[in-house]
């Protein structure tokens, strides 16, 4: 099992650009979801996904758009970048649906916005 | 609204010394505790969760509701214990599939010197 990927590890924007942060899991997990590392903030909730079509906002929503069309991936899309979007982002995927439930993490994708 | 405090940003000791890495919440319900680490180039993984009463790697962590804590502990720290480490607590307040929304502290950089 290759567990949960990101793509790509690294991407530089210009503000106002568009791009999109592939994530897949192949644990066949229900939940998955998406956050934002910055520093001294520790990680924050961008969206989440209980399963395919089902999604719902997290924490710090704005300026991002998700989708989930199949179980195993999760694509975050940035509408149109901005300098406060740089940051390391993580996608994580569980089954969500019980205590205690493990969260596993991708690799992350480091993004800067100039 | 949930919370998690981690008061230090920053811990240094020395290898075979005890180590403790606080943890506060706020929650308003039974909550679900976890604790997660981040080795340097290292995707972040979960080290270990209150509903276990587990002990990993010599880390325990007990939860305190009348102080609201959930600190983690190691009676000897060693080398390769230096990493990010976060606590994070579960919103299971509305059951269903809603274990896997997480709020994280702001993390503990802990280093271990020789």
């Amino acid at each position: 099992n290759a567990g949960v990927t990101q793509t790509p590890k690294f991407q530089v924007l210009k503000t106002g650009q568009s791009m999109t942060l592939q994530c897949a899991q192949d644990m066949n997990h229900e939940y998955m979801s998406w956050y934002r590392q910055d520093p001294g903030m520790g990680l924050r909730l961008i969206h989440y996904s209980v399963g395919a079509g089902i999604t719902d906002q997290g924490e710090v929503p704005n300026g991002y758009n998700v989708s989930r069309s199949t179980t195993e991936d999760f694509p975050l899309r940035l509408l149109s970048a901005a300098p406060s979007q740089t940051s390391v982002y993580f996608c994580a995927s569980s089954y969500g649906d019980r205590p205690g439930s493990e969260q596993y993490f991708g690799p992350g994708t480091r993004l800067t916005v100039t | 609204a949930q919370r998690v405090t981690q008061p230090e940003k920053l811990l240094s000791v020395f290898k075979g010394a005890p180590v403790e890495l606080k943890c506060n919440y706020s929650y308003s319900g039974s909550p679900e505790l976890f604790w997660y680490v981040q080795y340097s180039r290292q995707r972040l993984q979960l080290l270990l969760r209150h509903i276990s009463r587990e002990s990993i790697k010599g880390f325990t962590a007990d939860l305190n509701k009348g102080e609201t804590s959930f600190h983690l502990k190691k009676p000897f720290a060693q080398e390769e214990d230096s990493a990010m480490y976060y606590c994070a607590l579960s919103d299971s307040n509305a059951g269903g599939t809603s274990y896997g929304k997480l709020t994280f502290g702001q993390g503990t950089i802990l280093t271990v010197h020789p």
